[in-house]
């Protein structure tokens, strides 16, 4: 069965560079999430979206943007990027709620970003 | 706010043993749901059993089966027949039903050790 693919899954920025981490969900899967792990830490929400449209906020930093497009991959770009912003980045895809509260996240293998 | 509380930074367990690691979380909705995921070495986040509030019976996959006690908000997850695959980082997670959200709201982990 086909998942959630997240590209790259390694990346390596300077301080102060940008960043684009790309999600394409499980086809059918309308509603995307970004969570962020930093090293020894739980997974933390930043956003999500259903139907190309934002549905929620986390901890997501100003200098952080994502997007939802029409073919429902999803992108988060990251600007003026910081040491602390070193993590491994993960995407998540469901069925939105609308169909139903059931519906379960699945998540992609995640993009481990460095910043030196 | 939601919150999860993982008190069991690190358990281990012998091969073909049972293990029972531990989750308590704060909440004032009435329906939600309750995860457990396994984070191997890999980092992939791979769900392991799910819990509906609402229901009463404790779910069960395979080897693994949880204690849902919702009065003390305690929510289990125990390990039967214990294999060297096993080892992993375990989080809680909670989830709102219905709203706007359907967030994953994480506990901090408990690594769990299989001993041959």
């Amino acid at each position: 069965a086909a998942g959630v693919i997240q590209s790259p899954r390694h990346l390596i920025k300077e301080k102060r560079e940008t960043a684009t981490l790309k999600c394409y969900p499980i086809p059918r899967h309308d509603t995307v999430y970004w969570y962020q792990q930093g090293p020894g830490q739980d997974p933390q929400f930043l956003i999500s979206f259903y139907e190309k449209m934002q549905s929620d906020k986390g901890s997501i930093p100003d200098r952080f943007s994502a997007q939802q497009f029409s073919d429902y991959h999803s992108e988060l770009n990251m600007s003026s990027l910081e040491l602390g912003d070193s993590a491994l980045y993960f995407c998540a895809s469901s069925l939105g709620l609308k169909q139903g509260p059931r519906h379960e996240q699945y998540f992609g293998p995640g993009t481990r970003l460095t910043v030196t | 706010a939601q919150t999860v509380t993982q008190s069991q930074p690190e358990m281990s367990v012998q091969e073909a043993e049972t293990v029972t690691l531990s989750c308590t979380y704060d909440t004032s909705e009435s329906d939600y749901y309750l995860f457990w995921y396994k984070q191997p070495p890999s980092r992939q986040m791979i769900l392991v059993i799910r819990q509906e509030a609402y229901k009463q019976q404790n779910a069960t996959e395979n080897r693994f089966s949880v204690n849902f006690q919702k009065a003390a908000k305690s929510f289990s997850l125990k390990i039967s027949d214990s294999q060297l695959g096993d080892a992993a980082m375990y989080f809680c997670a909670y989830r709102s039903m219905g709203g706007a959200t359907n967030k994953l709201i994480f506990g901090t982990g408990t690594l769990l050790a299989v001993q041959p």
